[in-house]
């Protein structure tokens, strides 16, 4: 079974303080790891797809990298707009479809 | 270009009453899936259309059910509802069916009562 863990569960943070969040991921075979944002009481926002392993893509002050068993999302800098829930999921070689198996996401809050 | 429409964005039930929840893929989009999101089991995965025809079914009972309409709309219905099916149901369209990349609505708060 597919499984998705991402830690911390909650972090804060000061303006301009960079740090890293962890998804860590145990999947047969690995299609793809996708990066969301999701604010309150709205749907998650796409960010990244990340493939394979060494991979890396970066959005304004977000990086996201890959290895074979975890990914990390770096924030650079961040401002109070960053503030909201971070999700990961996976799809794996073997699903049938676009379906993803999330984690639980880390509440990130950034001080101004 | 129109991203995932969801309607309604809110809704309150009674429970034992029936629910059904409407989902409009981006324009071009013909796959959709379905996600339950509570506080204590986060994003679960309901189920998946693609050209009409279920292609995936997440661990949700029978009660849970949907379908999807030849412009790719998808409606899903929650029958004799529960206390615990008060959750954000989220629908995500994809381009294709085996297109990885799942783009989301704003989600349907349902609340049972």
């Amino acid at each position: 079974e597919d499984q998705v863990t991402q830690s911390p569960e909650a972090l804060r943070l000061q303006e301009g303080e960079s740090s890293s969040l962890n998804c860590s991921y145990t999947v047969s075979g690995l299609r793809g790891l996708f990066w969301y944002r999701q604010d309150p009481g709205k749907g998650p926002e796409f960010l990244f797809t990340l493939y394979s392993a060494g991979e890396e893509k970066e959005k304004e002050r977000l990086k996201a990298t890959l290895t074979k068993k975890e990914s990390f999302l770096h924030i650079t800098a961040p401002k109070p707009e960053d503030s909201a829930t971070y999700l990961c999921a996976v799809q794996a070689v073997e699903t049938s479809g676009s379906r993803l198996t999330f984690g639980e996401g880390t509440q990130l809050t950034v001080n101004p | 270009k129109a991203g995932v429409t969801q309607t309604p964005r809110y809704l309150i039930k009674t429970r034992g009453q029936q629910v059904t929840l409407s989902c409009s893929p981006i324009s071009g989009h013909r796959s959709v899936s379905w996600y339950q999101q509570t506080p204590g089991q986060g994003l679960q995965f309901l189920f998946e259309y693609f050209s009409e025809t279920q292609r995936n079914k997440g661990n949700f009972p029978g009660r849970f059910s949907g379908r999807q309409f030849s412009n790719s709309r998808s409606e899903m219905n929650v029958s004799t509802l529960e206390l615990g099916d008060s959750a954000l149901y989220l629908c995500a369209s994809s381009l294709r069916f085996m297109n990885t990349e799942a783009f989301f609505g704003q989600g349907t708060r349902l609340t049972v009562v």
